[in-house]
Order: C-alpha cells, then sequence, then structure tokens
C-alpha cells in the first residue's frame, strides 16, 4: 500500500525567505503526487500535481515540486514566502492503476516569522 | 455554482447520540469521499463512493456509516457517537476516480465535538 512520510511537522520561517517542505513516499513503479494546502478554518485545495512528464511541477502562489524518482521525493519549494503563505500543507500519494483513494501526509505546519 | 456544502459548520453531541453530517456538491462530480482530520494525523479516509449507489470503506470506518443515492449527495452518519469521534470532518468530491488526474475539492468542514 502507497503511503507518504511529511518529516517536519512544523517549519518555522522568516518572511521573504526562502522554504522548502519535505515529502517522501513509499515506492512503486507509478505514482501521481499532490501538495494541497489548508488555510486556518478552511477546507484543503490543491497546490501543483506531479501526474507524468517534467520532473519540476509549478503550482499556485509561487510554489513549485520536484519529483525525485530514485530518493522517492516530492519536496515543495518557494523562493521567497510571504506572511499570507501561514498554513497547513499537506503532501498526498495515489496509485495510478488503482481507483480508490489517495494517501495524505500528516501535514506540515509553516509558520511565518515577521 | 456553490462546490462542496458541509452542514453543519459546527456540532456538539453527548456520547450515544447519533447523528448526520451533510454533503453536497453541485459539479456533477462522481467520485465522493469523507476524511476526518485529527491532531498529528493528517487526514484519514473514512468512506468514499466513486458514484451513486456504490460505497467502500477507507481507513478508519467504523462506528460510521454512508450511503450514495444521489450523484450530489453524500451523507455521512454517526451510529452512537464516542469521544473519539471528536474530529473535523471534510467531505471532497472528484470527477470520476480519485487516483487519476482530477483534482479532489474539499467542503470547508465540520466540526465535531463528542461529550
Amino acid at each position: 500500500a502507497q503511503s507518504v512520510t511529511q518529516l517536519d511537522s512544523q517549519v518555522p520561517v522568516f518572511e521573504e525567505a526562502p522554504v522548502e517542505l519535505r515529502c517522501n513516499y513509499s515506492s512503486s513503479v507509478s505514482v501521481y503526487l499532490f501538495w494541497y494546502v489548508q488555510y486556518p478554518n478552511q477546507g484543503l485545495q490543491l497546490l501543483l500535481k506531479y501526474l507524468s512528464g517534467s520532473t519540476l511541477v509549478k503550482g499556485i502562489n509561487g510554489f513549485e515540486a520536484e519529483f525525485n524518482k530514485s530518493q522517492t521525493s516530492f519536496h515543495l519549494r518557494k523562493p521567497s514566502v510571504h506572511i499570507s503563505d501561514t498554513a497547513e500543507y499537506f503532501c498526498a500519494v495515489s496509485d495510478p492503476y488503482r481507483d480508490d483513494k489517495i494517501i495524505f501526509g500528516k501535514g506540515t505546519r509553516l509558520h511565518i516569522l515577521p | 455554482n456553490a462546490g462542496v456544502t458541509q452542514t453543519p459548520k459546527f456540532q456538539v453531541l453527548k456520547t450515544g447520540q447519533s447523528m448526520t453530517l451533510q454533503c453536497a456538491q453541485d459539479m456533477n462530480h462522481e467520485y465522493m469521499s469523507w476524511y476526518r482530520q485529527d491532531p498529528g494525523m493528517g487526514l484519514r479516509l473514512i468512506h468514499y463512493s466513486v458514484g451513486a449507489g456504490i460505497t467502500d470503506q477507507g481507513e478508519v470506518p467504523n462506528g460510521y456509516n454512508v450511503s450514495r443515492s444521489t450523484t450530489e449527495d453524500f451523507p455521512l452518519r454517526l451510529l452512537s457517537a464516542a469521544p473519539s469521534q471528536t474530529s473535523v470532518y471534510f467531505c471532497a468530491s472528484s470527477t470520476d476516480r480519485a487516483s487519476s488526474k482530477n483534482i479532489q475539492y474539499f467542503g470547508a468542514g465540520t466540526r465535531l465535538s463528542v461529550l
């Protein structure tokens, strides 16, 4: 079964500094990978997704992620964070050959420091 | 186009009470699912449905029932509430299959407290 690990439960970073949120998934022949963001008191919304093709995926709000098959990672990055990026970020994985579910990581809370 | 609508937003129950969390979507999505979110646990899948009349269990189905009589609605029933079911519940929908290229759209959540 697929699984996903987010190594950091919380990440503090100063405003305008770069950030990387780490995500590793269990190895499989093929995967679909996702990053979702949850702003305070809201539901989740999709930031970006990797299905196939280019390993560098660009999403909304200046975020990007790189799919690394050899390291089974899909880390999320942003070159300069803003206070409005304060949120919880979830990495998720699914199996393209099964039509049942997406597996979510436990989340990383991003704290932006002034 | 309202997206995914969950009601109620907040609910307090006593142990042993039953209730139904409502979820409706107006995007004609085939796939719908229920998650619970607990601190440090991420989102855990309770039940899902790939179309009207079809439901299946997720990771944590015990204590919950679902049905899917229409494409639009996917209610989650708590049969006899327990304090362990205190959580935030999210409903999500996507166009046909969760593991395909389709995006999941989430409702705003229902915060449930069981005393």
